[in-house]
């Protein structure tokens, strides 16, 4: 499974867009790009998921680029609760005959602030 | 709250002794995976489950580690002569094969080894 990069930590003001931005520049073609994040003291939480087009639930937008190097989760409206680890990974498909293990990085620490 | 359950949530024992955790699913999930997660790291990934079948073990696990899930709904994890590197949290995760993209994670066992 490809490799991400992430900033360690960065910053948002609440109410503005919180942009967080993931370096997979050896993802190949059948590798997904997923989002994980986890609140202080709780499990990880899945935000969303894609393979090349931009993606967009309630929770975020996932942006990712022509080349599929790069990708950006933004959460369009900033709010304490959402301080947390963002961990962005990298896998195959999972389907019914494999298991593509979750492969996780250090994460980036977002915190929102007042 | 995933749906998914973890007792106990804090676990502190001595070094030596045997310590089990137990992990209860979305009841419609049919595969369950272990995680470890140590203080600034993202989880690992330890062994998953489909339904009563262990499929995949890390080489993480090692012989002191043994799972099981009878039936293919709760699963536990024991830890035999428990060692100081064994502290850290333990995540279970389940997800449905209709849905593999998202894991649910329940809140996760601290397990202090003094």
């Amino acid at each position: 499974d490809a490799k991400t990069t992430q900033p360690t930590s960065m910053d948002c003001a609440e109410g503005r867009a919180a942009n967080l931005p993931c370096n997979h520049s050896t993802i190949s073609g059948n590798e997904y790009v997923y989002w994980y994040r986890q609140i202080h003291s709780q499990g990880p939480q899945y935000i969303i998921h894609g393979l090349k087009n931009n993606e967009t639930n309630e929770m975020a937008s996932l942006i990712i680029t022509e080349d599929r190097k790069s990708s950006t989760l933004i959460l369009p409206h900033a709010t304490l609760r959402d301080t947390a680890v963002y961990y962005c990974i990298v896998r195959d498909y999972e389907n019914a005959g494999n298991n593509r293990k979750l492969i996780w990085g250090l994460g980036t620490s977002l915190a929102v602030n007042p | 709250d995933t749906g998914v359950s973890q007792d106990p949530r804090h676990k502190i024992t001595k070094r030596g002794q045997n310590v089990t955790f137990r992990c209860d699913p979305i009841s419609e999930h049919n595969r369950l995976y272990w995680y470890r997660q140590t203080l600034g790291q993202g989880p690992e990934f330890l062994t998953y489950f489909q339904n009563e079948a262990q499929l995949e073990k890390s080489r993480l696990l090692s012989d002191r580690f043994s799972a099981e899930r009878p039936k293919g709904s709760f699963s536990t994890l024991e830890i035999q002569r428990t060692e100081q590197g064994d502290s850290a949290m333990y995540l279970c995760a389940t997800s449905t094969t209709g849905q593999l993209w998202e894991q649910f994670f329940g809140p996760g066992t601290r397990l202090t080894v003094l």
